[in-house]
């Protein structure tokens, strides 16, 4: 069974430009979570969605959306970039919404914003 | 204000030697609380995932434990083996309502290198 893949692993933006970057969960997988790392931050929760309905928000501007769609896949939007959004975003996925459900990481995207 | 805290920041050992990692919490009401071990360049990969009932968890050569009477949690890693050396991320879930995966707090994690 294929993994959690995210896309585009690597890319580079300037200020005040905006990405959407994309997360394919696993098979069957209807919860869908992103989550943004930094060296200073460490792992911090963005949002999550389950059945193209985002459940829960972390504590990020409304700069960051997202969305789900009917096959599960998920996308996320950071609009008018800035150069503390330089991070890894990474997207997890679980069966189900249940608090003791497995969550399995993709590869994450990197993020640079110049 | 819920908080995680991991020591060591980070930890070296001898291939073969044994480690405990610690985890300290104040998230409340605690749902869960999970392991993850992150290699470089990679996302975590869950190891554990611990309920408010349960108070020793393992895989493989990883044994979790948790005691939410002191809020306290530690990951034992066994007979060490390079492969291990990696950032060891404790996450508690705080709940929020239903089914919800609810609040995460993280870690600032430990990162251990094991050398040969």
């Amino acid at each position: 069974k294929a993994g959690v893949t995210q896309t585009p692993r690597y890319l580079i933006k300037t200020r005040g430009q905006q990405v959407t970057l994309s997360c394919s969960p696993i098979s069957g997988h209807r919860s869908v979570s992103w989550y943004q790392q930094t060296p200073g931050q460490g792992l911090q929760f963005l949002f999550e969605y389950f059945s193209e309905t985002q459940r829960n928000k972390g504590n990020f501007p409304g700069r960051f959306s997202g969305r789900q769609f009917s096959n599960s896949r998920s996308e996320m939007n950071v609009s008018t970039l800035e150069l503390g959004d330089s991070a890894l975003y990474l997207c997890a996925s679980s069966l189900y919404r249940g608090s003791t459900d497995t969550q399995y990481f993709g590869p994450g995207t990197r993020l640079t914003v110049l | 204000k819920n908080q995680v805290e991991q020591s060591p920041q980070s930890l070296i050992i001898l291939e073969g030697k044994n480690c405990t990692l610690q985890c300290n919490y104040t998230v409340s009401p605690f749902s869960n609380l999970r392991w993850y071990k992150q290699d470089t360049g990679r996302g975590p990969v869950s190891l554990t995932i611990m309920t408010f009932s349960e108070n020793t968890k393992s895989n493989g050569r990883y044994t979790a434990t948790l005691d939410a009477d002191t809020k306290q949690s530690s990951l034992h890693i066994t007979a060490s083996q390079l492969s291990d050396s990696a950032s060891y991320i404790c996450v508690v879930s705080a709940v929020a309502g239903g089914t919800s995966y609810g609040k995460l707090t993280f870690g600032q994690g430990t990162i251990l290198t094991v050398h040969p």
